[in-house]
């Protein structure tokens, strides 16, 4: 069975720093991979998604993912975060006939 | 075009009713599912449809919870004698189909609340 580890559950950051959220999954067949984003009251948000072919993935709002097959990760990145950008961000997995499996999200806080 | 859409948005009750959530997801789309997200925790798996059949009803927490699926379309899920431990927002995702790289696409889900 596949799952997803995210290894923060918060992350606090200044507002124009960068910021990186982990995520690592574990399966050993071809998978492809999500970024989902839930902002308070509302339903998630998808991000960005790797199928194949390039492992940087962009996305919306200035986020960036890359797909690291050797390490079984999925790391989201942004440069220059925004007070905006506070949300739940939850990593997925699914294979070719499976559903989304979810990580257990990590909150991001942008500090002014 | 429309986004899946999920009713009430709020639903306030006393503890022992029954209650009804109804999911109308995006036309088209083949694959349907339940979460629910307690406060401050992830996603808890429930239910997923392909078409109006339920391949994996493992998640579903006790047999006081129930779900269909019609017409390959809108779907209920149905607490019986809910209790306040009910208490969280469920979300319902749509997507093309189940797997095969096809991302779900979320409500804004119903926050229940048992009193």
């Amino acid at each position: 069975a596949q799952s997803v580890t995210q290894l923060d559950s918060q992350v606090p950051v200044f507002e124009e720093a960068p910021v990186e959220l982990r995520c690592n999954y574990s399966s050993s067949v071809s998978v492809y991979l999500f970024w989902y984003v839930q902002y308070p009251n509302q339903g998630l948000q998808l991000l960005l998604k790797y199928l194949s072919g390039s492992t940087l993935v962009k996305g919306i709002n200035g986020f960036e993912a890359e797909f690291n097959k050797s390490q079984t990760s999925f790391h989201l990145r942004k440069p220059s975060v925004h007070i905006s950008d506070t949300a739940e961000y939850f990593c997925a997995v699914s294979r070719r006939n499976t559903p989304l499996v979810f990580g257990k999200g990590t909150r991001l806080s942008v500090i002014a | 075009g429309a986004g899946v859409s999920q009713s009430p948005s709020n639903k306030v009750t006393e503890k022992g009713k029954d209650v009804e959530l109804r999911c109308d997801p995006i036309s088209g789309h083949t694959a349907l599912y339940w979460y629910r997200q307690s406060l401050g925790q992830g996603l808890e798996f429930l239910i997923y449809f392909q078409g109006n059949s339920a391949p994996d009803k493992s998640g579903l927490p006790s047999d006081r919870f129930s779900a269909e699926r019609t017409g390959g379309s809108v779907s209920t899920l149905t607490i019986q004698r809910t209790q306040q431990e009910d208490s969280a927002v469920y979300l319902c995702a749509s997507s093309l189909a189940a797997g095969g790289g096809q991302p779900q696409h979320f409500g804004d889900g119903t926050r229940l609340s048992i009193l």
